[in-house]
């Protein structure tokens, strides 16, 4: 177990370009959460799987982002037509999913986005 | 709604102790804690869910006010390792999605 792995660690793009981003989650975790993290801030909820289904989606997550997780293991993350404003560290994490107790959250080091 | 951190930072010498609060407009189940290094990701400290509970790991403990919807996260004799940035995540159910508040920059000095 090597703990949640996201690529790449950092991604330049020009603005209007698209970007896709991996996370592989701890193996057997069966929720995987996507946040962005600016500077000075807390992570910000995007989106959340449990397995493959996408379960929760964050208000402020525009339609130019698509996340999905298709065999319930790893997960990708794709922006289209980048902007400005998009330039973050984007943070994925996986928890094992417990009904009854509330379970923590661990994170991969993130994708740091440059949006030029 | 995002919850509420304070203080917003705190410059500690070694061996003082630090409290940092967390409170939400929102009834919650549960409230995680982190903290993160600058350029690291966010690492897990403890969870906390309602009923009141209190939870310790080490010299850092943490307790959580179902009915004030606040939690309090307690460093003591701190060393410099504590140094970061904390950050509580509330829940307001098991689905374990959190939202996280702006975080409370806590240095700690020799």
């Amino acid at each position: 177990d090597t703990g949640v792995s996201q690529n790449p660690r950092h991604k330049i793009t020009k603005r209007g370009q698209n970007v896709t981003f991996r996370c592989d989650p701890i193996s057997e975790h069966n929720r995987l959460y996507w946040y962005r993290q600016t500077l000075g801030q807390g992570p910000e909820f995007l989106t959340y799987f449990q397995n493959e289904a996408q379960l929760e989606k964050s208000r402020l997550l525009s339609d130019r982002f698509s996340a999905e997780r298709p065999k319930g293991s790893f997960s990708t993350l794709e922006i289209q037509r980048t902007e400005q404003g998009d330039s973050a560290m984007y943070l994925c994490a996986s928890s094992l999913a417990n009904r009854v107790i509330g379970t923590e959250a661990f994170f991969g080091q993130g994708t740091r986005l440059t949006v030029v | 709604q995002q919850p509420v951190q304070s203080p917003q930072a705190v410059i500690l010498r070694e061996g003082e102790d630090a409290v940092i609060n967390c409170s939400s407009s929102k009834a919650l189940y549960s409230v995680h804690w982190y903290r993160q290094k600058h350029g690291e990701a966010p690492v897990f400290l403890m969870i906390l869910l309602k009923g009141g509970e209190q939870k310790g790991h080490d010299k850092i403990s943490a307790s959580f006010n179902e009915k004030k919807q606040q939690s309090s996260l307690y460093l003591t004799a701190s060393q410099l390792s504590y140094s970061g940035t904390y950050f509580c995540g509330t829940s307001g159910g098991s689905q374990g999605n959190l939202i996280f508040g702006k975080g409370t920059k806590l240095s700690v000095k020799p």
